[in-house]
């Protein structure tokens, strides 16, 4: 029973366009989802976050949307650096904190 | 420097050792996570520990033995596994409570061989 799904597994983009990566998820009682950054032989580190109770927040160049209706969420990064080259991983939570219920990632490359 | 520092980096092992890893948190959270990954494989959660008592155990064979002493501190202990154990282990650690995220440490890849 997989609650966290990003079906692209890889996505290719070119340096200063957009790329969006996107997270659906089963579990309606998720009410906090965070995006975490991994880069090789490293652990993931925390991205950006967003409450149930809204649709968007933004962070300088990353933008998640929520859209709870469809129980999708999208990671926006604009303008795409090769420094971003990188595999994020969806997270999303329950409100008490703790425990995260990872996605198996997209790996992004961000081409120069 | 994340706060959570996990030992070893780089653990090779036989299938009939007996090894530990460490992972220490300096954050004063009080709750710790390992998680494993393998390839190709969405992070699992394997064990959950909120001030020091077990509070979660996802269904993780016995071979993996977990040690909490204090809420700084957390133990995997391992014997007897097998070469489909071989993975990524990620220890982390969050405060309990609203709305909080989870900082990880770099991980320790295992070998079993």
């Amino acid at each position: 029973d997989q609650q966290v799904k990003q079906n692209s597994p890889s996505l290719s983009v070119q340096e200063g366009r957009i790329s969006i990566l996107n997270c659906d998820y089963t579990n309606s009682m998720f009410d906090y989802f965070l995006w975490y950054k991994k880069y090789p032989a490293e652990g993931p580190t925390f991205l950006i976050s967003i409450s149930s109770i809204k649709d968007k927040n933004e962070d300088g160049r990353f933008t998640v949307f929520l859209n709870k209706s469809a129980k999708h969420l999208s990671l926006h990064i604009v303008p795409s650096q090769p420094g971003d080259s990188a595999v994020y991983f969806c997270a999303p939570a329950y409100n008490q904190g703790g425990k995260l219920i990872f996605g198996q990632g997209t790996e992004l490359s961000v081409k120069p | 420097e994340t706060g959570v520092t996990q030992t070893p980096r780089h653990l090779v092992m036989g299938m009939t050792n007996k090894k530990s890893l460490k992972c220490e948190q300096h954050l004063g959270h009080n709750a710790m996570y390992w998680y494993k990954q393998s390839a190709k494989k969405p992070l699992e959660l394997m064990f959950v520990y909120n001030f020091k008592e077990q509070t979660e155990n996802n269904s993780v064979p016995s071979r993996f033995s977990p040690e909490c002493p204090n809420s700084s501190h957390l133990f995997l202990h391992l014997h007897t596994l097998q070469p489909e154990d071989s993975a990524l282990y990620l220890c982390a650690s969050s405060q309990d409570g609203p709305r909080t995220e989870a900082f990880f440490g770099q991980g320790t890849r295992l070998t079993v061989v």
